[in-house]
């Protein structure tokens, strides 16, 4: 019973493409994120999703857009992908009370 | 903003011997979490221990145990008997409660641990 689950692991795509990393938790948690972590390992929060609200849209570019279907779900979609978006996506939930479950990461590489 | 600062890139520790990692964050908020995750290899994000800002008490969990000192913004993590399987990312993180059901997770930059047999 995976707690909070990412698909696909690993996503290889080229240049322009347009691409969506799906993220599901069954924790009952109300908030989701998306951390993106780069090569140099930092992870930095993208978005944050409280109650299917957006609260925290940090410098982002406008190509990647999150998409919550239900309280359960935050899809992350990327369009025109460029090769700096090469990295490791990380979908995590939580609650007030409790630590961020994260998911086992998605591996964007762009060619 | 809140900040996390962690100021050893990288550590190593004989195994069986003792490590402290090293954070301190900057926060004026009252009400906040901490956190100490452990990334190996694999990439998954694995929570180590937590402290609620309230609590006065240090974390402690089998071979890991925290110095939280409020005042100073401290947050070290201490492992004992260090193990092969210690060997890891550290990032120490924290959490702050913004209102309205909000939250804020801010990451330091990692602490990259070897383990020497």
């Amino acid at each position: 019973d995976t707690a909070v689950s990412q698909t696909p692991k690993y996503l290889v795509t080229q240049m322009g493409n347009d691409k969506s990393i799906k993220c599901e938790q069954n924790l009952g948690h109300d908030t989701m994120y998306w951390y993106k972590q780069d090569s140099k390992k930092f992870l930095k929060i993208m978005f944050s999703y409280n109650n299917k609200e957006l609260i925290i849209n940090e410098t982002v570019p406008n190509r990647f857009s999150p998409k919550s279907p239900d309280k359960a779900h935050l899809n992350l979609h990327i369009n025109s992908l460029e090769l700096g978006d090469s990295a490791v996506y990380f979908c995590a939930s939580s609650t007030r009370r409790t630590e961020a479950f994260f998911g086992q990461g998605t591996r964007l590489t762009v060619v | 903003a809140q900040t996390v600062t962690q100021s050893q890139p990288e550590m190593s520790v004989q195994e069986a011997e003792t490590v402290t990692l090293s954070c301190t964050y900057d926060t004026s908020e009252s009400d906040y979490y901490l956190f100490w995750y452990k990334q190996p290899p694999s990439r998954q994000m694995i929570l180590v221990i937590r402290q609620e800002a309230y609590k006065q008490q240090n974390a402690t969990e089998n071979r890991f145990s925290v110095n939280f000192q409020k005042a100073a913004k401290s947050f070290s993590l201490k492992i004992s008997d260090s193990q092969l399987g210690d060997a890891a990312m550290y990032f120490c993180a924290s959490r702050l409660y913004s209102g309205a059901g909000s939250y804020q997770l801010t990451f330091g930059k990692g602490t990259k641990l070897s383990v020497i047999p």
